[in-house]
């Protein structure tokens, strides 16, 4: 079983600054397996990205993906104050999926 | 527009079964994997498991602490997938997910409360 650990567990920025997230597989993963997800505070989780960097249509291209392997990373090039949410990653490869823990990102 | 809505939520005794539903509008049902994801109270997102179009088998696959209690079914003439729960216990209290895809969970429908409680 994929184990999916995200770090860091909080992130604490301010509007207008990068953001890094990071999504650690515990064995190597088929990279158009691994998808993104955003869920803000009271909603229903969306999608982001999936097969690491490949954009849903409408989501703006401040997000990108990146990654191989083991490690994946979801850059947030701008915060806008909409970006403020929790992050999850997600593997959707073979027969167990499953999700990370999840990074929030705060406002500092 | 796509839509999922799901239904059958409540409260449960520990021990208990309940089925949840998912009605999708919107899109060519037969033609979507469809799947449940869990969240508990102030907690992440938990996969719980999902159905393939019959076109890919039809077949079933399942989170480990729901394996063998719970059981996705579906029906294509109705557009709507179902989540039978059985051996329920307070670990399961959780809003329940509906989503569908072609690879991932790229539509969610707002979820449905189950409270496993005496």
């Amino acid at each position: 079983e994929i184990v999916l650990t995200q770090s860091p567990d909080t992130l604490s920025l301010s509007p207008g600054e990068g953001a890094s997230l990071s999504c650690r597989a515990s064995q190597n993963v088929d990279s158009r397996n691994l998808a993104w997800f955003q869920q803000r505070a009271g909603q229903t989780p969306r999608i982001l990205m999936y097969g690491t960097s490949r954009r849903i249509s409408g989501i703006p291209d401040r997000f990108s993906g990146s990654g191989s392997g083991t490690d994946f990373t979801l850059t947030i090039s701008t915060l806008e104050p909409e970006d403020f949410a929790v992050y999850y990653c997600h593997y959707y490869g073979g027969s167990s999926w499953t999700f990370g823990q999840g990074t929030k990102v705060e406002i500092k | 527009e796509v839509q999922l809505v799901e239904s059958g939520g409540g409260l449960v005794k520990p021990g208990g079964s309940l089925r949840l539903s998912c009605v999708a509008s919107g899109l060519t049902f037969s033609n979507m994997w469809m799947g449940w994801v869990r969240q508990a109270p102030g907690k992440g997102l938990e996969w719980v498991g999902r159905i393939k179009r019959k076109a890919d088998g039809g077949t079933t696959d399942y989170g480990a602490p729901v394996k063998g209690r719970f059981t996705i079914l579906r029906d294509d003439s109705k557009n709507t997938v179902y989540l039978q729960m059985n051996s329920l216990n307070t670990e399961d209290t959780a809003k329940y997910y509906c989503g569908s895809g072609w690879g991932t969970f790229d539509y969610w429908g707002q979820g449905t409360l189950v409270t496993v409680s005496s």
